[in-house]
Order: structure tokens, then sequence, then C-alpha cells
């Protein structure tokens, strides 16, 4: 089956840049999104189709994938950006999530 | 703005079957244009998928699940639901109901319901 890898964790001093990795063999082929999943709430996607902002979601978020890795730029890292970090690819047959990786911002 | 809310038993015993609806408001399960999932989230762990219900009623699942896993729709009632059969202590977990957009992402979640699984 299918599988994605992510740090457990990163840390990030606030106004610095987080990259969050997710990989996983030939991810580039694939379409990646990213969910961010703060205590207690339900995932919310905040990057699609590897490099798409949904509505809402602030610029300073940006993803790109190649090759076997994915990845997740938060540029500017506020506080407010402290939370859990899920990737997800997909196929016809299947939908998987990376394991997740949980975003510090000291 | 679409708006899902999962609903069902907190408790199930073990090797009992769970059941979970997913009720839809201000959107149609029976739209061509999306499909739904249900997702799962053990406390502390990560997100995983347990299965989608494509337009028409197909329907796909998790592998791991060894076939424990069902989806079915209710269009009258705007309802899709979720049956686990024998259930085990690692059942237990937060159980998510959410839309598919075919863009390839989930953009619409229910809140979440916590199911355990225990004597």
């Amino acid at each position: 089956s299918y599988e994605l890898s992510q740090p457990p964790s990163v840390s990030v001093s606030p106004g610095q840049t987080a990259n969050i990795t997710c990989s996983g063999v030939e991810l580039g082929d694939k379409y990646a999104c990213w969910y961010q999943q703060r205590p207690g709430q339900s995932p919310v996607v905040v990057i699609f189709q590897d490099t798409k902002r949904p509505s809402g979601i602030p610029e300073r978020f940006s993803g790109s994938n190649s090759g076997n890795t994915a990845t997740l730029t938060i540029s500017g890292t506020q506080a407010m950006d402290e939370g859990d970090y899920f990737c997800q690819a997909w196929d016809t047959n299947t939908i998987v999530f990376g394991g997740g990786t949980k975003l510090t911002v000291l | 703005q679409v708006q899902l809310q999962e609903s069902g038993p907190g408790l199930v015993k073990p090797s009992q079957t769970l059941s979970l609806t997913c009720t839809v408001s201000s959107g149609s399960v029976n739209s061509g244009s999306y499909s739904w999932g249900w997702i799962r989230q053990p406390a502390g762990k990560g997100l995983e998928w347990i299965g989608r219900l494509f337009p028409g009623g197909g329907t796909k699942y998790n592998p791991s699940l060894k076939s424990r896993a069902t989806i079915s729709v209710d269009t009258s009632k705007n309802q899709f639901f979720l049956t686990l059969s024998s259930v085990t202590a690692a059942d237990t977990a937060v159980y998510y109901c959410a839309r598919w957009a075919r863009l390839g992402f989930f953009d619409y979640w229910g809140q979440g319901t916590l199911v355990a699984v225990s004597s």
C-alpha cells in the first residue's frame, strides 16, 4: 500500500520560514494537498493540487511537489500557525494521509 | 456553506458493530460533482482514510480495514452512513465525515464524533 512520511515535528521562530516535507514513492506524479489541524478542531485544507491556496488561506502558505517529496512552506510564520499539518495524496482507488507534523512556533 | 454533522453511539463493545450517520445540510449527497468520505483519528495520532462514497453509490475502502467497513447513503434524508464490524480497542477514535472535492481534497468536514470501544 502507498505510504507518505512526514517528520514528527518542526520548530520555527516567529517571522521565519517553516518547511514541512512529505515523502512518498514518485509523489511528484500525484497531486498533494495539505491540511492544518488546530487542537480540538477539524482539519482545514491550506494547499491543494500541490501549489494552490483555497480562498481565505493567507499568502504565506505555499506548496511544491517534485520527485518523491512535497513541501509545505510557511513564510513569515505566526503564532497562529501552530498546529498539526497533514499531507494527503490520492488516486482513483485510495486516499492516503501522511502521519502528520507538529509545527511549534517558539 | 455546506455543513456536515456526525452522530452515533459514543461507546461500542468489542466485537460489535459501530454505526455512524453523517447528515449533510446546504448541499446534496446526490450531487454528481462530489463524493463523500469517512476519516478517523485516534487520540494524539494521525488521520486515516476509511472509505469514499461516489456519485451513483459506488464505494472504495481502505484495504487496511480488511472489508470491515461499509458506507451507504439515504438520499431522501441527505445522509450517508458508516458501519464498521468486529470492532476492537484499536478502532477507538474521532470519526469525521467530509465532502471530497474533484480537485482532490476534503473541502468540508464535520466536527467529528468520538467513538470508544470498550466493554
